[in-house]
């Protein structure tokens, strides 16, 4: 949806590098920012979430980060591996429902 | 656990024909939600359902309708098909609204001729 803005659309780095993935949103009491990992031909799943309360988030090579003053935040994957190599999609909500809106997605390709 | 299941896989129809795409979930989940994906359009929401007989129209409802007589089923259905609805329908479901983690189903690829 056009609440939520994904960039780049698509990325390739060499296996080793780091990825970074972000979105921007439009909506100030956007208070959930969730990513999703979906394999080619499989189902999105969850990897990280980060709620308003706090800038930074990290599960082991992966981290969120939040700027709610600039409305944007920011999946990073440390040391990447070929498994990494998927569609990356945020979302945030939006609305009176304040109902998920996804990016468009970033298909990211990890080259060994 | 099972978790979200979704049938069919695939099904192709004709301009006009109508179908109904069926979503379970075991979680128990209050929420259920339809989703299409289309290429570089992220995913996008059809319907949803806060409860056991409610539903409500996501960004793109127009062309379809859901229904939610069980908690643990929620139904999509095409009542005439158009070549615009082909795309792959994902279902999803959470424990709560809006700051919890949605499951998604395998999803069903539709084709429209």
């Amino acid at each position: 949806g056009e609440n939520v803005e994904q960039h780049p659309s698509t990325l390739s780095v060499q296996e080793g590098d780091s990825a970074v993935i972000k979105c921007t949103y439009s909506d100030s009491a956007s208070n959930y920012f969730p990513w999703y990992k979906q394999e080619l031909g499989k189902r999105p799943q969850l990897i990280i979430d980060i709620r308003s309360n706090v800038g930074e988030k990290k599960d082991q090579r992966i981290a969120v980060t939040l700027n709610k003053t600039a409305k944007h935040f920011s999946l990073h994957i440390t040391e990447t591996q070929p498994e990494d190599s998927a569609v990356y999609f945020c979302a945030a909500p939006y609305g009176s429902a304040r109902q998920l809106t996804f990016g468009s997605g970033t298909q990211l390709t990890v080259l060994p | 656990n099972a978790g979200v299941t979704q049938t069919p896989k695939f099904r192709v129809l004709k301009t006009g024909q109508s179908m109904t795409l069926l979503c379970a979930q075991d979680m128990n989940h209050e929420y259920m939600y339809w989703y299409r994906q289309d290429p570089g359009m992220g995913l996008r929401l059809i319907h949803y359902s806060v409860g056991e007989g409610t539903t409500a129209k996501g960004e793109v409802p127009d062309g379809y309708n859901v229904s939610r007589l069980k908690k643990q089923n929620f139904l999509l259905g095409l009542e005439s098909a158009a070549p615009s609805q082909t795309s792959v329908y994902f279902c999803a479901s959470s424990y709560s609204w809006g700051l919890d983690e949605q499951f998604f189903g395998p999803g069903t690829r539709l084709t429209v001729l």
